[in-house]
């Protein structure tokens, strides 16, 4: 299995809600990542959790709080988003630790992204 | 992270080889290159990265100029599926975590 899933797919709030973002993968990685993505724009890493200890913010607004309850699932909770928050929210995983030169052992596996939209 | 250059955008003809020009010119020694792809609505996809031999895999093949300041990754028979925002990524070996994208090149491929 080398899927990284995220559900929801699509995701409507508004700006006074409450809601979660939800990331798996059964690959053994034990490195999980938020990255956000606007339209027309690169990813941009927002978290990273390694033995699933927050170890990256990279100073995101305390509105998203990531959790990661195990090794398989990555969560990214969101409450009073603004508008201007709506974007992709892509989740990605990988191994840990150097690798040989050319291994691609820690290559990052990205999931399809939940879309959401703050209205 | 030493930051790269790719152009905007290009065009491939089905079936020819598309080559990917990447300059990183600040590039230091400890620093691989890395390519990845976004097909329009997925998550990004890894191809390949490279120190400074040239590499080849299933998917592409990348070749790194002599004083690593520039590298182009080819797509050697090049579909409608490889279609695809295409990303090069300098990363060093001490920094596992961080994916710094940059703009990338707009890969259109036409019939």
């Amino acid at each position: 299995d080398t899927e990284v899933t995220q559900t929801p797919k699509h995701l409507v709030m508004g700006m006074t809600n409450k809601k979660s973002l939800k990331c798996e993968q059964h690959m053994g990685h034990r490195a999980m990542y938020w990255y956000k993505q606007k339209a027309k724009k690169p990813p941009e890493l927002m978290f990273v959790y390694s033995y699933e200890k927050l170890s990256i913010n990279e100073s995101v607004p305390s509105r998203f709080s990531p959790e990661c309850p195990n090794s398989s699932l990555l969560n990214l909770h969101l409450h009073a988003l603004q508008p201007e928050d709506s974007a992709l929210y892509l989740c990605a995983s990988s191994h840990l630790g150097l690798a040989g030169a050319t291994s691609s052992y820690n290559e990052q596996f990205f999931g399809p992204g939940t879309r959401l939209t703050v209205l | 992270d030493a930051k790269t250059t790719q152009p905007t955008s290009m065009d491939c003809a089905e079936g020819r080889a598309a080559n990917l020009p990447c300059n990183h010119s600040t590039i230091s020694g400890n620093e691989y290159v890395y390519w990845y792809r976004q097909i329009h609505s997925q998550g990004p996809q890894y191809i390949i990265h490279g120190l400074k031999n040239n590499e080849t895999n299933e998917m592409a093949s990348l070749i790194i100029t002599e004083d690593r300041k520039s590298s182009t990754l080819i797509l050697p028979h090049a579909t409608l599926r490889d279609t695809a925002v295409y990303y090069c990524i300098v990363r060093s070996r001490s920094n596992d975590y961080k994916l710094s994208f940059g703009a990338g090149t707009t890969v259109t491929v036409r019939a």
